[in-house]
C-alpha cells in the first residue's frame, strides 16, 4: 500500500519569499510522483511530475521538486512566490506497473496563502 | 486539443436518491480515472476504467459504480444517496500507458440534502 504525507496543512508566506512545501511518501513499490495544483472551484492541474532521470524536475512557472529516495520525499519549493500562486497544492504518488497507471494517491494538500 | 470535461457541474439530490455524472476524456485517451474529493477525506480514489474494463478500484462501497463507453466516454452512478456522499467528483484522463500523467476535469459538485 501506498500513502502520501504532506506535513503542513497550510503555508502562510509574504509575496517574493521563497516556500518550501513539504511531502513524503510511503510505498514498497518504485512510483511516479506528482505535485498538481488546485485554484478555487477548479480541477487539479498538473504542476511537475518526476518519473525517472534527473531527481530535480522544474515547471515552468518556477516551481522545483527534488525527489529524494533516501528520505523517500518530493518536497516543492519556488524561490520567489507571487500573489497568484495563492492555491491548494497535492502532492500524489501512483505504482510504476503499467496496470496501476490510472490510480493516484493524493496527499492531504497543502494551503498556500501569499499574503501582499 | 479540449480538455477533459465533466458533467454537469452541479447537481442537487436528495437522500436515497440515484445520481449518474458523466466525463468525456481527452480524444485519444483510453483511461478514465474518477476521484472523491471532500474537506474531511481529501482526494479519494475512486475506479479506473481502460478500455471499457475496470482495471482498479478503491475502497467505496458497492453504492458507487462506473462504466466506460467504447468511445472512452464514463459515467459514475451512485445509488441510494447519503448525506456524506456531497463532495467534488473529479475525473481525469490519461492514455493509459507507463506515462500516467492525468488531466482533470473541472468536477461535478454533487450536494445531497
Amino acid at each position: 500500500a501506498q500513502s502520501v504525507t504532506q506535513l503542513d496543512s497550510q503555508v502562510p508566506v509574504f509575496e517574493e519569499a521563497p516556500v518550501e512545501l513539504r511531502c513524503n511518501y510511503s510505498s514498497s513499490v518504485s512510483v511516479y510522483l506528482f505535485w498538481y495544483v488546485q485554484y478555487p472551484n477548479q480541477g487539479l492541474q498538473l504542476l511537475l511530475k518526476y518519473l525517472s532521470g534527473s531527481t530535480l524536475v522544474e515547471s515552468i512557472n518556477g516551481f522545483e521538486a527534488e525527489f529524494n529516495k533516501s528520505q523517500t520525499s518530493f518536497h516543492l519549493r519556488k524561490p520567489s512566490v507571487h500573489i497568484s500562486d495563492t492555491a491548494e497544492y497535492f502532492c500524489a504518488v501512483s505504482d510504476r506497473g503499467s496496470s496501476n497507471t490510472g490510480k493516484l494517491i493524493f496527499g492531504q494538500g497543502t494551503t498556500l496563502q501569499v499574503k501582499p | 486539443k479540449a480538455g477533459v470535461t465533466q458533467t454537469p457541474r452541479y447537481l442537487i439530490k436528495t437522500r436515497g436518491q440515484q445520481v449518474t455524472l458523466s466525463c468525456s476524456p481527452i480524444s485519444g485517451h483510453r483511461s478514465v480515472s474518477w476521484y472523491q474529493q471532500t474537506p474531511g477525506q481529501g482526494l479519494q480514489f475512486l475506479f479506473e476504467y481502460f478500455s471499457e474494463t475496470q482495471r482498479n478500484k478503491g475502497n467505496f462501497p458497492g453504492r458507487f459504480s462506473g462504466r466506460q463507453f467504447s468511445n472512452s466516454r464514463s459515467e459514475m452512478n451512485v445509488s441510494t444517496l447519503e448525506l456524506g456522499d456531497s463532495a467534488l467528483y473529479l475525473c481525469a484522463s490519461t492514455r493509459g500507458g507507463s506515462n500516467n500523467e492525468q488531466f482533470f476535469g473541472p468536477g461535478t459538485r454533487l450536494t445531497v440534502l
